[in-house]
C-alpha cells in the first residue's frame, strides 16, 4: 500500500496563478482532509470530505476549492494564489467505525511558494 | 470551542534521559487525545491515541502518554530518550463520538535529543 500520496511535492506559483494540488489513499478511507502547517501555527483545516461526492468549509477555506469526485483522490483548488498561502499543505485520510472519526493518516507533504 | 496547548516550543533532553512533551486541552464531554510526529520533511505519523480505559497509553516507538482528567492534560513521555526521536511532535484533541467532529492540533514541540 502506497497510503496517502501527493501531487507535487514542490512549487512555485506567482500572485494570480491557479494550480490543483492532487492526493490519492490507497487505503479505502471515507474521510479526506487538507489541512496547511504554518509556523507556529500548527495544521489548520482547509475543508474535508465525508464521502465521495460531499465536502465541507474547515476553518481556513476562503481562496480554496475542492472536490471528491472519486472515494480515493481529494483535489485542492487554487483559483487565484496569493502570497498568504504560501504554505506546507497536507493532506489525510481517516476511516469511520462505528460512526466515528479515528487516526489520520497524512501525506508527505506539498511545499508552496508564492511569489 | 476546543483547543490544544502545547506550552513549550522547544524541549532539549540528553540522549538516555526520561523525556516529557506537555500538552493540555479544553473540550466539551470527553475527549480523544493524539500525539503525531513529524519528522523534516516528511508529513505526520500517529503514535499513540486516547479514547478511553486506562490513563496510561503506550504507543509507537518505545513512547507513552499519561491522560490526566483532573488537570485535563496528555503528556507524552519516553523512559529513555534517543537521538532519533528528534522531531516535532503534536497533540491533537477531537470532541466525543457522534458523526464528524474536528480535530485540533496544538502548534508542536520541537524536541531534540543530545548526544
Amino acid at each position: 500500500n502506497a497510503g496517502v500520496t501527493q501531487t507535487p511535492k514542490f512549487r512555485v506559483l506567482k500572485t494570480g496563478q491557479s494550480m490543483t494540488l492532487l492526493c490519492a489513499q490507497d487505503m479505502n478511507h471515507e474521510y479526506m482532509y487538507w489541512y496547511r502547517q504554518d509556523p507556529g501555527m500548527g495544521l489548520r483545516l482547509i475543508h474535508y470530505s465525508v464521502g465521495e461526492g460531499t465536502t465541507a468549509k474547515g476553518e481556513v477555506p476562503d481562496g480554496y476549492n475542492v472536490s471528491r469526485l472519486k472515494k480515493q483522490n481529494f483535489l485542492l483548488g487554487l483559483e487565484s494564489a496569493a502570497p498568504s498561502q504560501t504554505s506546507v499543505y497536507f493532506c489525510a485520510s481517516s476511516y469511520v467505525r462505528t460512526g466515528n472519526t479515528d487516526t489520520q493518516y497524512f501525506g508527505p507533504g506539498t511545499r508552496l511558494t508564492v511569489l | 470551542a476546543q483547543s490544544v496547548a502545547q506550552p513549550e516550543d522547544q524541549v532539549k533532553v540528553a540522549e538516555g534521559n526520561p523525556l516529557t512533551v506537555k500538552c493540555t486541552y479544553s473540550v466539551s464531554g470527553n475527549p480523544y487525545l493524539f500525539w503525531y510526529v513529524q519528522y523534516p520533511n516528511r508529513g505526520l505519523q500517529f503514535l499513540l491515541k486516547y479514547i478511553t480505559g486506562d490513563n496510561l497509553v503506550k504507543g509507537s516507538y518505545g513512547f507513552e502518554a499519561e491522560f490526566n482528567k483532573s488537570q485535563t492534560s496528555f503528556h507524552l513521555k519516553k523512559p529513555s530518550a534517543l537521538v532519533s526521536d528528534s522531531a516535532l511532535y503534536f497533540c491533537a484533541v477531537r470532541g466525543p463520538s457522534g458523526g464528524y467532529q474536528k480535530v485540533t492540533f496544538g502548534t508542536g514541540t520541537k524536541l531534540q535529543v543530545i548526544p
